[in-house]
């Protein structure tokens, strides 16, 4: 059964460093997601990708946040100076229609996590 | 603006039924899900309802709407082992993303 991937499963890194959180998705799906989860609290959207171009971004997703499609398979998400806050599990997911009938099935990877040192 | 809740922990006997319980904040949500998650795995859907509907049933899984309230319950009957896992809450966000709670841990002893 096809399945989002993400690598690394753990990132460990230290303050003020860049990262790039890498996944992999569905291979005929063209929506993709990123979201994180802070120890103990709710799964948070950051960032929806359709065509080469973001969709939707939440608050978190300021200017130290990037998402690239760099080779028609990869998914990936930057950041570049990180900070103790920073620190979360990431799940990328994918899907292969948006939800504009409100239906919107997304399949998720087992999460990168980052900590922050 | 949007939110989910629901209780963090819950622990049931083998065989009894576990009840999880989530409320939601957005009354426009089309569509609401409950996410599964094993360890080490990804979220996976485990089962959706539409809006119009007050209850659907699949297999060992019913889940329960209650519109006027904004609260949703998922009920799993004859509770295995296999059934530990973190439950995830989750509403449509507009066109694009998944609203979800912290996550309910659900414990399955003997």
């Amino acid at each position: 059964e096809p399945e989002v991937t993400q690598t690394p499963s753990h990132q460990v890194t230290q303050m003020g460093q860049e990262v790039i959180l890498r996944c992999v998705p569905i291979s005929n799906h063209l929506y993709f997601y990123w979201y994180r989860q802070i120890l103990g609290q709710k799964v948070e959207f950051l960032v929806s990708f359709y065509n080469n171009e973001i969709s939707e971004k939440s608050e978190i997703f300021d200017d130290q946040f990037s998402v690239e499609r760099p080779d028609g398979s990869n998914f990936t998400l930057k950041i570049r100076s990180t900070k103790l806050e920073d620190s979360a599990m990431y799940f990328c997911a994918s899907s292969d229609k948006p939800g504009t009938s409100g239906y919107n099935e997304q399949f998720f990877g087992p999460g990168t996590r980052l900590t922050v040192l | 603006g949007e939110d989910v809740e629901q209780s963090l922990f819950l622990s049931v006997r083998e065989g009894d039924s576990s009840v999880i319980n989530c409320t939601y904040t957005d009354s426009s949500s089309t569509y609401l899900y409950w996410y599964k998650q094993e360890p080490g795995a990804g979220l996976q859907l485990l089962t959706y309802i539409f809006s119009n509907m007050d209850m659907k049933q699949d297999q060992r899984l019913t889940v329960l709407l209650n519109k006027k309230d904004k609260h949703l319950s998922l009920r799993i009957a004859d509770t295995q082992t296999g059934d530990s896992a973190i439950y995830f809450c989750a509403e449509t966000g507009g066109y694009n993303k998944l609203i979800f709670g912290a996550g309910t841990r659900l414990a399955v002893h003997p």
